[in-house]
């Protein structure tokens, strides 16, 4: 077990709608990532959130978009969604202090957009 | 853009073997690399850490060695069991030149099976 958790295990939602995926780091983790895995894929860096501030991003719309919460939880949001959200959603944990060390991964959310 | 090819797509071997799952990634210019196994639908699993400053980190039958010269890692499994069967993924931290976050690069994994 890694400590982190992520809720709901699995949503159905429908193409146009908002969806919230949440996520609870490890205490004392003060970084936390987001990322989306298309089936038989490897993850694909979202964005990561540091101190509460998003300080990393990679090749995804604005309508992701996300929070980090001062008790070690934090959110994705997704606007708008399209069919090829469909996927794995992980979160990833870590206590980031000046060196790049190891990030602790959720069980993921299973987003299913029809 | 750095990308992560990992070698094979799949394996299937019998058990007691020892194998190695290859990965190579086209930027040296990394942090860390980092080993995780995945099973079906499921979250992934941290194997092992490698800084970019190691040769090799080891756990239990894992090995797992960084040539980061030439772009190369491989991951060692002695004596491979039936419970080791799942996706082997491997992934780098990049360099963010703006001084941000670059996240973990994956490559698509291995998917492994060890026959009983």
């Amino acid at each position: 077990e890694t400590g982190v958790t992520q809720s709901p295990t699995h949503l159905i939602k429908t193409r146009g709608q908002q969806v919230t995926l949440r996520c609870s780091s490890q205490s004392g983790h003060n970084t936390v990532s987001w990322y989306q895995q298309a089936l038989g894929q490897g993850p694909q860096f979202i964005f990561q959130y540091y101190r509460e501030e998003e300080n990393g991003r990679g090749n995804f719309p604005p309508r992701f978009s996300g929070l980090q919460f001062p008790n070690y939880s934090s959110e994705l949001n997704v606007n708008a969604l399209e069919l090829d959200d469909s996927a794995l959603y992980l979160c990833a944990s870590r206590r980031w202090g000046g060196s790049h060390n190891e990030q602790f991964f959720g069980p993921g959310t299973r987003l299913t957009v029809l | 853009k750095q990308e992560v090819t990992q070698i094979p797509a799949a394996l299937s071997v019998p058990e007691g073997e020892n194998l190695v799952l290859n990965c190579s990634f086209t930027d040296s210019a990394i942090y860390n690399l980092q080993w995780f196994r995945q099973d079906p639908g499921k979250g992934l699993t941290s194997l092992l850490l490698i800084q970019s400053s190691q040769r090799e980190q080891t756990s239990g039958r894992l090995n797992a060695s960084l040539d980061k010269s030439s772009g190369r890692s491989t991951l060692y499994i002695a004596a491979s069991q039936p419970g080791d069967s799942a996706t082997y993924l491997c992934a780098v931290e990049g360099m963010d030149s703006g001084g941000g976050a670059d996240g973990l690069t994956f490559g698509k994994g291995t998917h492994l099976i060890i026959q009983p």
